[in-house]
């Protein structure tokens, strides 16, 4: 069975442009998470999408938005890049329920110039 | 969410059992351990998750004190593989707050 899959793998942007990151969820699994890792940190939570509700957000500003598909997957939305939004990105898909552990992807490096 | 600290980095013996403490003294009574860890460059993987009792999987075992404050991952034989930052996590949703983690570092 496939794991999870991110699009696209690596990213380059100006600061002030827009990006979309894409990611598809394991099979059966209708929750979709989002990360950011800044290197050398540990990955920080974003956004938690269930059945295309959201169902948690960290502490990040308006610039980061995000949805889910009917299909489950899901899209990250960060507009008005900075340099500070270079990191990895990372999608985790899980199956519905309490304490379930979470599929991780590769991630979406991107770099901000 | 509880906080959890965790010491910044280990060492351990190739063949030898590797011990990772986690403190975690305000979790709550629903609140879960959760244990991931993160080879370089790579998306983080599951390990092993508990509530209160221990847990013992393929890869890992996890011990939890009886007052749930802390806990310890153990890796009954560590191999250089296991190489990895390892991080303790304290949820009880489905959305994980890693800290900084240990980084573990197998030595031949």
């Amino acid at each position: 069975d496939a794991g999870v899959t991110q699009s696209p793998t690596h990213l380059i942007k100006t600061r002030g442009q827009q990006v979309t990151l894409r990611c598809s969820p394991i099979s059966g699994h209708k929750s979709v998470s989002w990360y950011q890792q800044v290197l050398g940190q540990g990955p920080q939570f974003i956004f938690q999408y269930y059945e295309k509700e959201e169902r948690g957000r960290g502490n990040f500003p308006d610039r980061f938005s995000a949805r889910q598909f009917p299909n489950y997957s899901s899209e990250l939305n960060v507009n008005a890049l900075l340099l500070g939004d270079s990191a990895l990105y990372l999608c985790a898909s899980s199956s519905p329920g309490l304490a379930v552990e979470q599929f991780f992807g590769p991630g979406t490096r991107l770099t901000v110039l | 969410d509880a906080k959890t600290t965790q010491p910044p980095s280990m060492d351990c013996a190739e063949g030898r059992a590797a011990n990772l403490p986690c403190n975690h003294s305000t979790i709550s009574g629903n609140e879960y351990v959760y244990w991931y860890r993160q080879i370089h460059s790579q998306g983080p993987q599951y390990i092993i998750h508990g509530l209160k009792n221990n847990e013992t999987n393929e890869m890992a075992s996890l011990i939890i004190t009886e007052d749930r404050k802390s806990s310890t991952l153990i890796l009954p034989h560590a191999t250089l593989r296991d190489t990895a930052v390892y991080y303790c996590i304290v949820t009880r949703v489905n959305d994980m707050r890693f800290g900084a983690g240990t980084r573990l570092t197998v030595k031949p």
